[in-house]
């Protein structure tokens, strides 16, 4: 079955230090991948999206990602994270087959940034 | 650039009662999606427009969910009767371009005593 699994529920990094975040998919052809934030009480704002080309693609807020074809991933990564990362951070895919672009979201990770 | 307004942000029911979330997406969006958000987990896709015509329902629990988009522009969406295992986020997004990036709004928190 076509799915997309985030598998860490939560995460706790020092103010500085590095985060990455796990994305992998399961589905016949690499779809469309995009990573969104979610900060408390407010909708989703899109960090990064990549449809093809250069695997590592640049996002906002310092984020960015890396395209794994082999592993069928995109993770996550920020080389030294603020206190105002902490949010929740949701994978989400398009299958490049659905004629409809029907978005599925991954469960998401609980980022929790300590002094 | 506007981005896409849903009101009431919150609202507090008991279950049987009725409940109605507005949505005004970013003008010129074609697409318009409502998602439910249950506490701990990712939103789940309910209805896509695509302009007036629905283009995926496949997930909306029909029995007591209905939306509409009248004229392609905002879009409502109900829920009649409403039960505890409706409590959750209903976020509303938008997007020019099918596969492309969604936009969402700030949701709308629905408890249901």
């Amino acid at each position: 079955a076509q799915s997309v699994t985030q598998p860490d529920i939560h995460i706790t990094v020092s103010e500085g230090a590095s985060l990455e975040l796990r994305c992998n998919y399961s589905y016949g052809a690499t779809p469309y991948l995009f990573w969104y934030v979610q900060s408390p009480g407010q909708g989703l704002q899109l960090l990064l999206k990549y449809f093809s080309g250069d695997t590592l693609v640049q996002g906002i807020k310092g984020f960015e990602a890396e395209f794994k074809r082999s592993q069928s991933s995109f993770n996550l990564r920020k080389p030294s994270v603020h206190w105002s990362d902490a949010a929740e951070y949701f994978c989400a895919v398009v299958p490049t087959t659905d004629s409809w672009g029907k978005f599925q979201f991954g469960a998401g990770t609980q980022v929790v940034v300590t002094p | 650039e506007a981005g896409v307004a849903q009101s009431p942000r919150y609202k507090i029911i008991e279950k049987r009662q009725s409940v109605a979330f507005w949505c005004n997406p970013i003008s010129g969006h074609a697409t318009l999606y409502w998602y439910q958000q249950i506490l701990g987990q990712g939103p789940k896709l309910l209805i896509q427009f695509q302009n007036n015509g629905v283009v995926d329902d496949s997930q909306l629990p029909k029995d007591r969910f209905s939306a509409e988009r009248l004229k392609g522009v905002d879009s409502t969406l109900k829920i009649q009767p409403a039960k505890l295992e409706d409590s959750a986020v209903y976020l509303c997004a938008s997007s020019s371009v099918i596969r492309n990036e969604q936009f969402f709004g700030p949701g709308t928190r629905l408890t249901v005593l």
